[in-house]
């Protein structure tokens, strides 16, 4: 079954750093997502992205934010100057349409990001 | 986007079928009802999907009323492995924005 990657696992990184988290969403999928997932909270929703531009995108993802799908396969994450509450674990997702008509989104298994 | 409201936890003895409801009261004629099961550290996945009336796969049953304002998740004889938690979520088919509720945590007991 084709699955969703993410790199790093884990990344630990220091206040007021950039990072950069990877995906590589399912080959044939053309919709693309960010969660994240506080420690014992809800999944929530940051941005998705379609055409090579941003679809819709929560209030959370503000100006320190930005995704970006350099080439064919890959679908990152850019955090300009980390703080202590993006620690979190983050998920990628993609979607595509199925047999049927539906749309079911797969998940990557995520980035847990621990800012120092 | 319509709000879901579920039980923060419930408890099953190994074996039983579990019946999880969730309540939607604003759902859109466009919306689609799917439910996710999330392990810990893991990311959420894909159980089923439906509209209207029921459905069943290889894992659940979901079942909705003719007024689509909640729905019910059905597990048939769950195990120990089925203990996560579980979201349901309303949304357009095609559209893209997806908001989680808080879930309701299975507790498998044996």
């Amino acid at each position: 079954e084709p699955e969703v990657t993410q790199t790093p696992s884990h990344q630990v990184t220091q206040m007021g750093q950039e990072v950069i988290l990877r995906c590589v969403p399912i080959s044939n999928h053309l919709y693309f997502y960010w969660y994240r997932q506080i420690l014992g909270q809800k999944v929530e929703f940051l941005v998705s992205f379609y055409n090579n531009e941003i679809s819709e995108k929560s209030e959370i993802f503000d100006d320190q934010f930005s995704v970006e799908r350099p080439d064919g396969s890959n679908f990152t994450l850019k955090i300009r100057s980390t703080k202590l509450e993006d620690s979190a674990m983050y998920f990628c997702a993609s979607r595509g349409l199925l047999a049927g008509g539906r749309y079911e989104q797969y998940f990557g298994p995520g980035t847990r990001l621990t800012v120092t | 986007l319509a709000k879901t409201t579920q039980p923060i936890s419930m408890d099953s003895y190994e074996g039983q079928e579990v019946n999880i409801t969730c309540s939607h009261n604003n759902i859109a004629t466009n919306d689609y009802i799917t439910w996710y099961q999330q392990f810990p550290s893991q990311g959420p996945r894909f159980i089923i999907q439906g509209y209207k009336t029921k459905v069943t796969n290889e894992v659940a049953s979901l079942f909705i009323p003719a007024d689509r304002k909640s729905s019910t998740l059905s597990l048939p004889r769950v195990s120990l492995s089925d203990t996560a938690v579980y979201y349901c979520l309303v949304g357009e088919n095609t559209g893209n924005q997806f908001y989680f509720g808080t879930g309701t945590s299975l507790t498998v007991i044996p």
